[in-house]
């Protein structure tokens, strides 16, 4: 079974465009988490989808959204970008997860993104 | 204010030693995870622990749950270089209708030949 697929893996912007990122699940899979890592803070939860529908988000400003298709493929865009913003950015995919019942995350390779 | 505290931050060390890390919070959860993340990857999934007391054994890594569900630890025996990587751990956490993952900062550990 192929594994989370990230595009770009790099990319390189200047501060105050815009960024799209891609992410593919693991077939089958119909959530998918979105998490930013930095030196400084680490790993830091984004925002989670499930069948199209944002259930979850962290604190991170408006800037940031994502959506999910009806195949499950997500996306995150990022506008109007800040030096602060230069990170990797990783996307997991699980089965099913709730508020009840936690599943295993596969996570991707990530997309490194370096504002200039 | 940090929910997962991870020390130490870095470790050097050479092959052959043994080494331990550790994760501490005040809080107490339902189960813990210990992930490895190699440059220019994602963490992998390495063990998860849910009951206090609980030992797990992976190969030359053993991981601890405490007691009170409030820290784990991770010992590698005979550190190799295969080892070298950013050693994380991590705890579902409940949002507003779905879990998502709480990450400790790491320790970045680098076993030298």
């Amino acid at each position: 079974k192929a594994g989370v697929t990230q595009t770009p893996r790099y990319l390189i912007k200047t501060r105050g465009q815009q960024v799209t990122l891609s992410c593919s699940p693991i077939s089958g899979h119909r959530s998918v988490s979105w998490y930013q890592q930095t030196p400084g803070q680490g790993l830091q939860f984004l925002f989670e989808y499930f069948s199209e529908t944002q259930r979850n988000k962290g604190n991170f400003p408006g800037r940031f959204s994502g959506r999910q298709f009806s195949n499950s493929r997500s996306e995150m865009n990022v506008s109007t970008l800040e030096l602060g913003d230069s990170a990797l950015y990783l996307c997991a995919s699980s089965t099913l997860t709730s508020a009840f019942s936690y599943n295993e995350q596969f996570f991707g390779p990530g997309t490194r993104l370096t504002v200039l | 204010t940090q929910l997962l505290e991870q020390s130490p931050q870095f470790l050097s060390i050479q092959e052959g030693e043994n080494l331990t890390v550790y994760c501490n919070s005040s809080s107490v959860f339902s189960s813990l995870q210990w992930y490895r993340q190699e440059p220019g990857e994602g963490p992998v999934l390495l063990v998860t622990v849910v009951t206090g007391g609980e030992v797990k054994k992976l190969k030359r890594l053993t991981f601890q749950f405490g007691d009170a569900r409030k820290d784990s630890s991770l010992h590698i025996t005979a550190a190799q270089p295969g080892d070298t990587g950013l050693y994380l751990c991590a705890v579902p956490y409940s949002g507003a209708g779905s879990y998502q993952l709480t990450f400790g900062k790491g320790t970045k550990l680098s076993v030298i030949p």
